[in-house]
């Protein structure tokens, strides 16, 4: 079974409008971390938030939001005021366990702004 | 700070091949990481060490690829031969030890198109 599902290959969204892209997750560890990564055409990885098992509050960036249900195990990742430049691969990912264990990824979803 | 150092950036070699990559970590960064991702796909961890030692390799082909970071610090991801398949963007990412390392910070990537 998949650790991390993200059901959206595409989604367009028009500039300034909120989005929302969908992350699920299965484990049966207790402590675990959810993160959400955004790629460029250019490549690089860029953090964009994180979420930790026991974290009681949605973790926010800037605008950037994470919708965290737990008992769904699901993590979405809520953008608010799209820009242009917010146009890129966008990857769920989660850690099994405290501290440093890799990252497993979804498959990312292809985010499309348009003005 | 200095980020995670990759090259060569773009390599293109012929399949049956051999070619290598460098990684250089954050300074005093315990924890280094490669990862593979195909087109279309999120990363999937290859290796992960640990100062100089492996501590996960599970999903690494062996019979073709081979990773060393002998002093600790810097790594080298090999594949000879190569195949088709292994045409990727091979990431290197690092963070600290233990619980510190709930970050990992990622490098620019290698673009390796086998021919």
């Amino acid at each position: 079974a998949q650790k991390i599902t993200q059901t959206q290959p595409g989604m367009f969204v028009q500039e300034k409008e909120a989005v929302t892209l969908d992350c699920t997750y299965d484990t049966s560890d207790q402590s675990y971390g959810l993160f959400w990564y955004k790629q460029p055409s250019s490549g690089e990885m860029i953090f964009l938030i994180y979420q930790g098992s026991y974290d009681e509050q949605n973790a926010t960036e800037g605008r950037y939001s994470l919708n965290f249900q737990k008992a769904r195990k699901s993590a979405n990742l809520v953008i608010s005021a799209s820009q242009l430049g917010d146009s890129a691969m966008y990857f769920c990912a989660m850690r099994e366990g405290p501290g440093n264990t890799p990252l497993v990824f979804g498959k990312g979803t292809r985010l499309s702004v348009i003005a | 700070e200095a980020g995670v150092a990759q090259s060569p950036r773009y390599k293109i070699i012929e399949k049956r091949q051999s070619v290598a990559f460098w990684c250089n970590p954050i300074s005093g960064h315990a924890t280094l990481y490669w990862y593979q991702q195909i087109l279309g796909q999120g990363p999937k961890l290859l290796i992960q060490f640990q100062n100089n030692g492996v501590v996960d390799d599970s999903q690494l082909p062996k019979d073709r690829f081979s990773a060393e970071r002998l002093k600790g610090v810097d790594s080298t991801l090999k594949i000879q031969p190569a195949k088709l398949e292994d045409s990727a963007v091979y990431l290197c990412a690092s963070s600290l030890a233990g619980l510190a390392g709930w970050e990992q910070f990622f490098g620019p990537g290698t673009r390796l198109t086998v021919l």
